[in-house]
This record gives structure tokens, C-alpha cells and sequence, in this order.
């Protein structure tokens, strides 16, 4: 089936610092590529999503560019803050053909821990 | 506000009991789901609704069943919980199929004695 591979359990930075959490993916179709945080307490947040070979997502300084030939979809930002200190999640998604697609399928997720 | 909401934030309960869940959005959503985070932080689908109608019925145990009474609401039951059901439980909604922006609610933290 379907999966999603997060290399990085955790990350220690410094504010200022550059991030890249890894994600690679497999999947038999075309799927959508997710990237969500999560803070604690609460439920995860949508970031970006990219749904096409070459296609880069952004916010709030984060980004990511589908690859399908590596089938990455890495997640970057130039420098962090304390504030971003939070659970990172890499999801994927299918067409949704027959209803197979109304669901995600997550990463084991990325605690990023930034230092001030 | 809109927002997806759940209740209890809370609840801890006994081996055997059963307990239920409850997720209303109020985002005019279509299409309603709920995940389990375990204690490492996973996360993984259970069920999808579109529209009232099952879509998705991941592998779970037959002592989980969703409920939906309108595409704005969303119960879980448990009957008989186990201590390997003691998670987060997060209710979630998105317009559409597929590559739609799931919404998420703060999730209700069930702990099994």
C-alpha cells in the first residue's frame, strides 16, 4: 500500500538556522503531497499541499517541491524561529477515485525543537 | 465561529467499558474522518464519511463504530475499550475528495485503566 517515509525523529536547531526534514514517499498513482504541523495540544494544521511533478508548495516561509522521479517532497525553510517548534507531518493523498482517496496517509512526523 | 469541534476533551475509563466521541464542523464540509494518534505521535485514518455515507473503513477493530447523523457530525463509539485503545482521537473535515485541505479538531484524549 501507499506509505510515507519521514527520515528525522527529531531536530534541535537555533533560531536563524536553515531546516530540511526529509520525506520520500510510495505510492501506485499520482498523489498529492502534504505537508501539516502540529503544536501541542491541538490538532494538526494544514501548511501546503502540491498535487503535480515540479510543483512547489509554500507557507510561512516553508517549502517544498514535488519530486516524482526521487519521489521526495522535502520540506525547507531558510531560518527558523522558536515559534516553529512543533511536530512536522509529510501526508500523501490519492486521486479519490471511488472514494479510495478521503483519507491521509501520514508520515511518523518530525519534532523540531528550536533554540532561541 | 467555524471550526471542528470535539467532545470530551478528556476521558478516562475502565477495560470494558464503552465510550463515545463526538465531532461537529461548522465549515459546511462534506466529507468528515476520524484519525488515531498513538503515544510516538502516529497518526492513522480509521474512517471516512461523504455525505453520511461510509467511504472508508479502514482495519479496526468491530468494538469502533462511526456514526453520522448529518455531513456536519461525526460520533465514534467503542464498545468493550481495551488499553491499546488509550490515544487521541481526532475528528477531521475537508470539501471534496482526494487533494482537499483537511481541517482538524483539538482531538479527544482517551485514556483505558
Amino acid at each position: 500500500g501507499d506509505s510515507v517515509t519521514q527520515t528525522e525523529g527529531q531536530v534541535a536547531l537555533s533560531e536563524e538556522d536553515f531546516l530540511t526534514i526529509h520525506c520520500n514517499y510510495s505510492a501506485s498513482g499520482y498523489p498529492a503531497l502534504f505537508w501539516y504541523v502540529q503544536y501541542p495540544g491541538e490538532g494538526p494544521q494544514f501548511l501546503f499541499r502540491a498535487s503535480r511533478d515540479k510543483e512547489k508548495g509554500s507557507s510561512r516561509g516553508f517549502e517544498a517541491t514535488y519530486n516524482k522521479e526521487a519521489t521526495s517532497f522535502h520540506l525547507q525553510k531558510a531560518s527558523v524561529q522558536e515559534s516553529d517548534s512543533a511536530v512536522y507531518y509529510c501526508a500523501l493523498s490519492d486521486r479519490g477515485y471511488g472514494g479510495s482517496g478521503n483519507k491521509l496517509i501520514f508520515g511518523t512526523g518530525t519534532l523540531l525543537s528550536v533554540k532561541p | 465561529e467555524t471550526a471542528v469541534f470535539q467532545t470530551p476533551n478528556y476521558h478516562v475509563t475502565q477495560v470494558g467499558n464503552e465510550v463515545s466521541f463526538n465531532c461537529k464542523q461548522t465549515l459546511g464540509h462534506d466529507t468528515m474522518y476520524w484519525y488515531k494518534q498513538d503515544s510516538k505521535k502516529l497518526l492513522k485514518i480509521m474512517f471516512s464519511y461523504n455525505n453520511k455515507q461510509l467511504i472508508v473503513n479502514e482495519t479496526v477493530p468491530r468494538r469502533f463504530s462511526p456514526q453520522s447523523s448529518d455531513k456536519a457530525h461525526l460520533n465514534l463509539r467503542i464498545k468493550s475499550v481495551e488499553p491499546e485503545d488509550s490515544a487521541v482521537y481526532l475528528c477531521a473535515s475537508s470539501y471534496g475528495a482526494g487533494y482537499a485541505e483537511q481541517f482538524f479538531g483539538p482531538g479527544t484524549r482517551l485514556t483505558v485503566l
